[in-house]
């Protein structure tokens, strides 16, 4: 399998812009992970999804942040407007119920908000 | 809500030597998993080891073993004839052991292998 796939790796923007980070999760996981790191907080949860459901969304910082998962294969991250605090390196994981609770990540985005 | 508290910001070792960081965790509850991953340059986070908290038998993969103390709620991390490859990010997780749902994290340990 390919592993869990996100796209940008880097994305550099301007405050204000609206910034939209992908995932593919690996085929057959049914959980679906967003979490920050910053060097300030280290790895926050912001959302996690179960059969593209949004199970828990309470470390979504604030209303800028949208997350969606429309199918099986594909979730979004949404900031709008983005501002320099939202600089951080962005992973999203998955997972599948047998895998006793393994996360499998992405290679993260990095994202700088100028 | 679960915590999980790693107390050693860097460490160092000599190429070869054993290593081992420290991990320590609050839960009520009685079942759950403990993770370690590992964070190297390149950024992605790889797992490491895995203890079901119900098995007394500490787990091992090759030159990583942990020593699991449930009644202390202590989790380190013994790395033996430490690679430079071992150079990375360490974290310590916790996961509750209904379905996969969310894994709690440490703020990490960064482990440079001097040659």
């Amino acid at each position: 399998d390919a592993g869990v796939i996100q796209s940008p790796r880097h994305e550099v923007t301007e405050m204000g812009q609206e910034v939209t980070l992908r995932c593919k999760p690996i085929s057959g996981h049914d959980y679906l992970f967003w979490y920050r790191q910053t060097m300030m907080r280290g790895l926050e949860l912001l959302i996690y999804f179960n059969n593209n459901v949004p199970i828990d969304d309470s470390g979504m910082p604030e209303d800028r942040f949208s997350a969606k998962m429309p199918n099986a294969s594909f979730s979004t991250l949404k900031i709008q407007p983005s501002e320099p605090r939202d600089s951080a390196v962005y992973f999203c994981a998955s997972s599948h119920r047998v895998n006793t609770g393994e996360l499998f990540f992405g290679e993260g985005s990095r994202l700088t908000v100028l | 809500a679960q915590t999980v508290t790693q107390s050693q910001p860097e460490m160092s070792v000599q190429e070869a030597e054993t290593v081992t960081l420290s991990c320590t965790y609050d839960t009520s509850e009685n079942n759950y998993y403990l993770f370690w991953y590992k964070q190297p340059p390149s950024r992605q986070m790889i797992l490491v080891i895995r203890q079901e908290a119900y098995k007394q038998q500490n787990a091992t993969e090759n030159r990583f073993s942990v020593n699991f103390q449930k009644a202390a709620k202590s989790f380190s991390l013994k790395i033996s004839d430490s690679q430079l490859g071992d150079t990375a990010m360490y974290f310590c997780a916790f996961g509750r052991s209904f379905g996969n749902e969310k894994l709690t994290f440490g703020t990490g340990t960064r482990l440079t292998i001097i040659p």
